[in-house]
């Protein structure tokens, strides 16, 4: 079973800071992955889609890379602002069933940021 | 821009009523998802639908749960008797295919409160 996993819980830095947060998935068999953005009381707004034949997207301040052979993503964002405080949660675009069908999005828990002025 | 409109934004209800949750996918999209939020157990997937028909339900409790399509471009969820332990925020979100090169839009959600 595809076990998504987001290291820190919770971040609090700086602004002015650059800053990396982690993901990590257990099957490797995944055809995507994709970062959301969540505000408190909020929705999911999507930040960045990396396609499992990519290493990495930018998008502005932020850039994803992806490793699917180590199972590892990363989400760093250069010279946070205090805008930036939100959770964010990265999710796996699967390609194989686990009592489903393909393109199943497997959700990690989240980090909490917090970016202080 | 496109969105995936979800209504009602909140809902609080009483125990043992029956709850609607409405979902408007991108025009176009042809895959929708339904997940629930709560701060234990994070997103989970409830229901899965590809071209209307229901692909993958196994996350949703099917005693009082139920997911429909009744045509492209709405997507329902229903929970009759709701319970306490159902207060959650329900996510609809929609995609074209398996989502491979775009990836998948969210709705806001319907915050649901069950008293």
């Amino acid at each position: 079973k595809q076990e998504v996993t987001q290291i820190p819980a919770a971040l609090s830095v700086p602004e002015g800071e650059n800053l990396v947060l982690n993901c990590s998935f257990t099957d490797s068999a995944i055809y995507n992955l994709q970062w959301f953005r969540q505000d408190p009381g909020k929705g999911l707004t999507s930040l960045l889609l990396i396609q499992s034949s990519q290493r990495e997207q930018t998008s502005g301040r932020l850039n994803a890379s992806l490793d699917k052979s180590s199972g590892r993503s990363t989400l760093y964002i250069a010279a946070s602002q205090p805008g930036d405080s939100a959770t964010y949660l990265c999710a796996v675009g699967q390609t194989m069933n686990y009592g489903g069908s393909q393109g199943n999005l497997i959700f990690g828990k989240g980090t909490k940021l917090s970016v202080k002025p | 821009d496109a969105r995936v409109t979800q209504t009602p934004r909140h809902k609080v209800t009483e125990m043992g009523q029956e709850v609607t949750m409405r979902c408007q996918p991108i025009l176009g999209h042809n895959t929708v998802f339904w997940y629930r939020q709560t701060m234990m157990q994070g997103l989970e997937l409830l229901a899965y639908f590809r071209n209307r028909a229901p692909l993958d339900d196994s996350g949703m409790p099917k005693d009082r749960f139920s997911a429909e399509m009744p045509d492209a471009t709405l997507a329902t969820l229903k929970i009759q008797p709701s319970e306490p332990r159902d207060s959650a925020v329900y996510f609809c979100a929609s995609g074209l295919g398996r989502g491979f090169n775009y990836g998948y839009t969210f709705g806001s959600g319907t915050r649901l409160t069950v008293v």
